[in-house]
């Protein structure tokens, strides 16, 4: 199993403020996955990264995905209320989910 | 639009009882997942499926078992249930065998077991 660990596990902020999560593998992987999930919810997929040093943009959050493909990190710009959630890295490749940020904005 | 259901949103079940939690999604897809979630460890892969009758096990399958009778439905089956399967469990869904794909979830039954 690849082990995904994700940095930090609680984030609680206020509306506006912008913050960055953060997922690493023990070793190299092909490509990841990042999803939101939403209380009372299954996940969703936001974004699929697979190219090492790839950057991609949705709105207020940019991915990127690490030049060594170990790591993966999402940076939310002027959060808002609306991107409270569970916040997960994914393997596809190995089926694996990291533990998740729960993150909070505050109104 | 896209839609995987579970049978139950909440399931209280007494220990020893064998326990069904059924999923449906009307994509056709291939490739069907069930995963429990627990707070701090993410979601965990207990059983994929990626064809009609075909099961392989993920990383935490003890104490479960599967069934795929038709494209669209998978079942997940605990033959006597114990105390610490009290989890949430999701059930996803995915069109491709290998490669980049999505997994379409449902919105997960949490069961307690007493």
């Amino acid at each position: 199993t690849q082990l995904l660990e994700q940095s930090p596990q609680f984030l609680s902020i206020q509306e506006g403020e912008n913050l960055t999560v953060y997922c690493n593998s023990s070793s190299v992987f092909s490509s990841l996955q990042w999803y939101r999930q939403e209380p009372g919810e299954g996940p969703v997929l936001l974004v699929t990264v697979v190219t090492g040093g790839e950057v991609k943009k949705l709105k207020r959050l940019t991915f990127q995905f690490g030049d060594a493909r170990k790591d993966s990190s999402l940076h939310i710009t002027a959060a808002q209320p609306g991107d409270t959630g569970l916040y997960l890295c994914y393997n596809f490749n190995k089926f694996y989910f990291g533990s998740g940020t729960k993150l909070n904005v505050k109104p | 639009d896209v839609k995987v259901t579970q049978s139950s949103r909440y399931l209280v079940k007494r220990t020893g009882e064998k326990v069904f939690l059924e999923c449906v999604q009307d994509m056709d897809h291939e490739n069907m997942f069930w995963y429990r979630q627990d707070p701090g460890l993410g979601l965990r892969l207990i059983y994929f499926s990626y064809d009609v009758k075909m099961k392989e096990k993920g990383d935490i399958p003890e104490g479960y078992s599967v069934s795929r009778e038709k494209k669209e439905r998978f079942s997940l089956i605990l033959e006597s249930a114990s105390t610490n399967q009290t989890s949430m469990y999701l059930c996803a869904s995915s069109f491709f065998r290998t490669g980049v794909d999505e997994q379409f979830f449902g919105p997960g039954t949490r069961l307690t077991v007493l």
